[in-house]
């Protein structure tokens, strides 16, 4: 059974400072996603990474895969308040078109 | 363009009726899903389809049915309405070809209350 792991769950960081939320998933997958979550809302695409060594930016948020540790992560940069928000990682599953999401990572950003 | 649109938006059904959650997309997507959210947690797929007429459980099927008569329309049907089915639904489609680089488009959500 494919599990989704992300860490830490719940991350409280002060405005300015860097931080990485790190997704694990225990098998093979052809893509994996990163969404944003804010409070009522939907979820809203960030990130989309297909290959071994994809890395993608976009502003103070950066997204890396490492398909052989089968991890990816989310580097924030120098937080503002607007980045609070539960950040989820998915994985599709190789062969099904089934996607697994993680747990979420609760991320609020104090001034 | 509308994108995937969920009806109703909120709802509170009675333990034991039963009720239906529309679903539409206009992308042209092949892929649709229906996803559930409970409080403080992440998605859990219900069901999900590959295309019209084709349609497979996902991790928690159970109290649920669906059908994909169309490539816009996946509904998802709650036939006896149970309080542990009180949580928020989303429908979500994509677009998977070869090396697609697209992710999920997701509804707003349908919040439905069972008491």
């Amino acid at each position: 059974e494919l599990k989704v792991e992300q860490n830490p769950l719940f991350l409280s960081m002060q405005e300015g400072k860097n931080y990485t939320i790190y997704c694990n998933y225990s098998t093979t997958s052809d893509r994996l996603y990163w969404y944003r979550q804010d409070p009522g809302k939907s979820l809203e695409s960030l990130f989309v990474l297909l290959s071994n060594g994809a890395v993608k930016q976009e502003g103070r948020l950066m997204a890396s895969l490492d398909t052989k540790a089968r991890l990816s992560t989310l580097h924030i940069t120098a937080a503002v308040h607007d980045l609070s928000a539960t950040y989820f990682c998915a994985v599709l599953t190789s062969g099904t078109y089934k996607y697994i999401f993680g747990t979420g990572t609760r991320l609020k950003v104090l001034a | 363009n509308a994108g995937v649109t969920q009806t109703p938006k909120f709802r509170i059904l009675k333990i034991g009726q039963s009720m239906t959650l529309q679903c539409t997309q206009d992308m042209n997507h092949n892929y649709m899903y229906w996803y559930r959210q409970d409080p403080g947690m992440g998605l859990k797929l219900i069901y999900y389809s590959v295309g019209a007429g084709i349609t497979d459980k996902g991790e928690v099927p159970n109290g649920y049915n669906v059908s994909r008569s169309t490539t816009e329309d996946f509904p998802l049907r709650l036939e006896l309405a149970a309080p542990s089915q009180t949580s928020v639904y989303f429908c979500a489609s994509s677009y998977l070809g070869t090396g697609s680089n697209q992710p999920q488009h997701f509804g707003d959500g349908t919040r439905l209350s069972i008491l």
